[in-house]
């Protein structure tokens, strides 16, 4: 089974601390994204990476950045946090196109304050 | 402007069939996808259609028209244990590199 991992289930950050969300995949997946999740909103996409060292904007990259130095690891930065950044993150990895079955770690619930 | 639409909820009675629609507007597209998630879970990926038609798997069907941007994932002989959200997503481009949309979410709610 593949197995998505995320370094926390809940993290609790201070307004203009910076915050590293971790991301690792257990199934040499090429591409690896994150999302944050929001009510009434769906996933929206943050960045992606579909190759080492290599990463595109989604919609919505704007407070974020991202590092993947390695394959199996995608990393999520949020450079100073905001309150309007409190939100599920969810990470996930897929070695297909696209949206076509992508798999998702169990997300990182972060509130700032 | 990119968009998926899909209803925010819909009630069926366990045992019965429900659809689930959705309606897309992008600029490409390359493949429709749905995923589950029960609350407090991660998504979790059920089918994919790529071409017009029919994909069965199971209890769970998804079918795509290109023609009219549409397409529904159909449940059958519901179960207590459906009760989620479903999301549609669509892959505008046609490659890995392309950037993914996700619809708001169905909660679907199954009465005994």
């Amino acid at each position: 089974d593949v197995k998505v991992t995320q370094s926390s289930r809940y993290l609790v950050k201070r307004t203009g601390e910076k915050v590293f969300l971790e991301c690792v995949q257990d199934m040499d997946h090429e591409n690896m994204f994150w999302y944050r999740q929001d009510p009434g909103l769906g996933l929206r996409l943050i960045y992606f990476s579909y190759d080492v060292k290599m990463k595109e904007k989604g919609d919505i990259p704007e407070g974020y950045s991202v590092s993947r130095e390695k394959k199996e690891r995608f990393s999520l930065i949020l450079e100073s946090a905001s309150t309007n950044q409190t939100s599920m993150y969810l990470c996930a990895s897929s070695n297909r196109e696209g949206a076509y079955e992508q798999y998702f770690g169990p997300g990182t619930r972060l509130t700032v304050t | 402007g990119q968009s998926l639409e899909q209803p925010s909820e819909v009630t069926a009675v366990e045992g019965a069939i429900v659809q689930i629609n959705c309606t897309y507007q992008t600029s490409g597209f390359y493949g429709l996808s749905w995923y589950q998630q029960h609350d407090g879970g991660a998504p979790t990926f059920l089918s994919y259609n790529a071409l017009d038609g029919l994909e069965e798997t199971g209890r769970f069907s998804s079918f795509l028209s290109r023609s009219d941007s549409y397409g529904y994932l159909l449940l059958q002989e519901l179960q207590m244990k459906d009760s989620a959200s479903y999301f549609c997503a669509v892959s505008p481009g046609y490659s890995s590199a392309s950037k993914i949309i996700f619809g708001s979410g169905t909660r679907l709610s199954i009465r005994p």
